[in-house]
């Protein structure tokens, strides 16, 4: 079975930089599509962007200019790094796994990062 | 970028009550493949979001038969015949065809 568990600082100050990893275990990163979701407090969800299988990435156009997600796989773990941030970016960041061979389906989520941007 | 409309931003039920969530994009979903890639998500209080419906009406192994989903184009509904207690918490419809990926603004189930 496929879990996915995110890591990362708590607490970010604005204009500074935001790195969180997804470690999965029970799948290889290496088959499939992983993706970055985030909820802002309410309950608005935003797509952030995925890596394919072979290290290709695709990312939302509102963030295009600051985010990279990459990955390692001997560790089997994704990364999220998110420049720049303003309190906008406070959030709760998921990691998620795409179902197939396609970036279409998200079939399995971590339970999530919460991130506060303050000073 | 594509706009999923979602209503009601909240629904209050009773136990066994039969419930409908709609789902409206403001544009058509089909893909060029012929898939029309729109998914349910429930996020339980405390819970990351779980997948329940995707491709408009499939259900996801372990899902409850209770729940069905239905539509095309730009109009789905998601549709629960018989709340349970474990139902509670907030549903989101997906839409996975246009890129970016965009969320509805979700709908909270209570218990009336």
């Amino acid at each position: 079975e496929v879990q996915l568990q995110e890591s990362g600082p708590g607490l970010v100050k604005p204009s500074q930089s935001l790195s969180l990893t997804c470690s999965v275990t029970g799948y290889s990163i290496t088959s499939n599509y992983w993706g970055w979701i985030r909820k802002f407090p309410g309950n608005k969800m935003e797509w952030i962007g995925h890596i394919s299988y072979s290290g290709s990435t695709s990312y939302n156009p509102s963030l295009k200019s600051r985010i990279s997600i990459t990955r390692d796989t001997s560790k089997n773990q994704f990364f999220l790094q998110l420049n720049s941030v303003t309190t906008e970016d406070t959030a709760t960041y998921y990691c998620a796994r795409y179902r197939g061979i396609a970036a279409h389906v998200m079939d399995a989520w971590g339970q999530g990062a919460s991130v506060t941007v303050s000073s | 970028d594509v706009v999923l409309t979602q209503t009601p931003p909240t629904l209050s039920a009773t136990i066994g009550q039969s419930v409908s969530i709609s789902c409206r994009s403001s544009q058509s979903l089909l893909h060029s493949n012929g898939n029309t890639y729109l998914n349910w998500l429930l996020q339980r209080p405390g819970q990351p979001p779980q997948l329940l419906i995707y491709l408009v009406s499939r259900l996801e192994s372990g899902v409850p038969n209770r729940f069905s989903g239905s539509g095309s184009g730009t109009d789905f509904t998601l549709k629960i015949s018989g709340v349970e207690a474990e139902d509670l918490g907030v549903y989101y419809c997906v839409q996975s065809t246009h890129a970016p990926y965009t969320f509805g603004a979700g709908t909270k189930l209570e218990l009336k």
